[in-house]
C-alpha cells in the first residue's frame, strides 16, 4: 500500500507560538488530504480537507485562522496551530487520497503528530 | 447524515478465542464503502478490512470477517484465533464511494487480549 508520513511525529511548543506539522505522500500524488484530531482514548474527528491549490474546507467549528492549512504541491500539506494554547494539545492525524487511475480513491493515513502546548 | 455506532466501548476476549465487535451506521446513500480500522497504542491507524455496499459477499481478511447486513445497516467484525497482537482501538468507518470524501468514525471499540 501507499505510505503517508508526518512530521514530527512529537513537539512541544510554549503557549503562544506556532508550531507547523507536515503531512507527505510518499509514493503517489495526493490531491485530497484530510487533517483529523483525536483526543485521548476518543475517535478521530475530521478538521479540514485540503485540496492541492486551493483553499481548505474547514469543519463547522473549526478555526480556519488558527488552524492554517496549506497544500501547496501534490505530496505535501501543512497545518500550523498558531497561537497555541494548552487546549491544543491532541493528536493530529492526516490522510490522503491515491485517486485513479493509480489508486481507487483509497485513504491512507500517517502515524500522526502528537502535540503538546506548555 | 451519516452516523456511525459503535456500541461496545471494551471487550476482551481469551488468546485463540474468537470474538466479535459490533457496528451500526445510519446513511441515506446506497454507494459505499465501511470500514474496520485498528489503532495499537503506536496510534498508527492500520485498515483491517474493507466492504463495498455493493457487494452481498461478506470480506474476509485472514482471520477477519465482517457480518454486512445492508438492510439492518449492520457491520461487525469476527476476529477468529485471537492473538495477543490483536489487542488494540478498533473503529469502525463509513465513506462515500464514488468521490472518496471523509471518513466518519464510530466511537471506537478497546479489545482486551487475555493470555
Amino acid at each position: 500500500g501507499a505510505v503517508v508520513s508526518q512530521h514530527p511525529s512529537r513537539v512541544i511548543c510554549k503557549s503562544g507560538t506556532s508550531v507547523k506539522i507536515e503531512c507527505r505522500s510518499l509514493d503517489f500524488q495526493a490531491t485530497t488530504m484530510f487533517w483529523y484530531r483525536q483526543f485521548p482514548k476518543q475517535s478521530l474527528m475530521l478538521m479540514a480537507t485540503s485540496n492541492e491549490g486551493s483553499k481548505a474546507t474547514y469543519e463547522q467549528g473549526v478555526e480556519k485562522d488558527k488552524f492554517l492549512i496549506n497544500h501547496a504541491s501534490l505530496t505535501l500539506s501543512t497545518l500550523t496551530v498558531t497561537s497555541a494554547h494548552p487546549e491544543d494539545s491532541s493528536f493530529y492525524i492526516c490522510s490522503a487520497r491515491d485517486p485513479p487511475p493509480r489508486g481507487g480513491y483509497e485513504q491512507y493515513f500517517g502515524p500522526g503528530t502528537r502535540l503538546t502546548v506548555t | 447524515a451519516q452516523t456511525v455506532t459503535q456500541s461496545q466501548p471494551e471487550m476482551s476476549v481469551q488468546e485463540a478465542e474468537t470474538v466479535t465487535l459490533s457496528c451500526t451506521y445510519d446513511t441515506s446513500e446506497s454507494d459505499y464503502y465501511l470500514f474496520w480500522y485498528k489503532q495499537p497504542p503506536s496510534r498508527q491507524m492500520i485498515l483491517v478490512i474493507r466492504q463495498e455496499a455493493y457487494k452481498q459477499q461478506n470480506a474476509t481478511e485472514n482471520r477477519f470477517s465482517v457480518n454486512f447486513q445492508k438492510a439492518a445497516k449492520s457491520f461487525s467484525l469476527k476476529i477468529s484465533d485471537s492473538q495477543l497482537g490483536d489487542a488494540a482501538m478498533y473503529f469502525c468507518a463509513y465513506r462515500l464511494s464514488n468521490t472518496g470524501n471523509q471518513f466518519y468514525f464510530g466511537t471506537g471499540t478497546s479489545l482486551t487480549v487475555i493470555p
